[in-house]
């Protein structure tokens, strides 16, 4: 099992510029996440899913937007890339179960930089 | 909005030595996860608590749960450069999504 990729690994794009992340996990877990991280500020929550076909906003959406069309990918994009975006981005995913606390598995991450 | 401060934000110490880090919360904790996030990687789980009081032993790590569930403590003891990291407690949360609220972390930097 790989477990949950990210592609691609770095990447450095310029104002206005747009792109998209890829996420891919193995372990047919419904729920996945975007989070950013940025120095000092933990993790923070961009856009989630708790199925195929379904997402909503985290904490930070602004500036992003997500699509779940198969279980197993979870796309992050950014329509017009701003400095303020620059950040380490990484996906998680975890089970569907009632105990609340069940781990997330993350990926490697994303180091992104807007010029 | 619940908030999650992490203390200290950074602590480098020499090999061999022990220490503590905090995690303090602006309210209730659901339940308490603590991760740890190696340079260039994501972050990976070491432990859940959940009720108040309790502790739990991972090898040298010590993980403290408040009895109120607002605070929570990791001691390392005897460090090793292994243990160099970010270490961040999460709260997960009562909500259709699962989220998870993370803290800023404490980098630990432990020199040989």
């Amino acid at each position: 099992n790989a477990g949950v990729t990210q592609t691609p690994k770095f990447r450095v794009l310029k104002t206005g510029q747009s792109m998209t992340l890829l996420c891919a996990q193995d372990m047919n877990h419904e729920y996945m996440y975007w989070y950013r991280q940025d120095p000092g500020m933990g993790l923070r929550l961009i856009h989630y899913s708790v199925g195929e076909g379904t997402t909503a906003k985290g904490e930070v959406p602004d500036g992003y937007n997500v699509s779940r069309l198969k279980k197993q990918n979870f796309l992050l994009g950014l329509e017009s890339a701003a400095p303020s975006q620059t950040s380490v981005y990484f996906c998680a995913s975890r089970k569907s179960s009632w105990r609340l606390y069940n781990e997330q598995f993350f990926g490697p991450g994303t180091r992104l930089t807007v010029l | 909005t619940q908030l999650l401060e992490q203390s200290p934000q950074f602590l480098s110490i020499q090999e061999g030595e022990n220490l503590t880090v905090y995690c303090n919360s602006s309210s209730v904790f659901s339940s308490l996860q603590w991760y740890r996030q190696e340079p260039g990687e994501g972050p990976v789980l070491l432990v859940t608590v959940v009720t108040g009081g309790e502790v739990k032993k991972l090898k040298r790590l010590t993980f403290q749960f408040g009895d109120a569930r607002k605070d929570s403590s990791l001691h390392i003891t005897a460090a090793q450069p292994g243990d160099t990291g970010l270490y961040l407690c999460a709260d997960g949360s009562h909500n259709a999504g699962n989220m998870l609220t993370f803290g800023g972390g404490t980098r630990l930097m432990v020199k040989p």
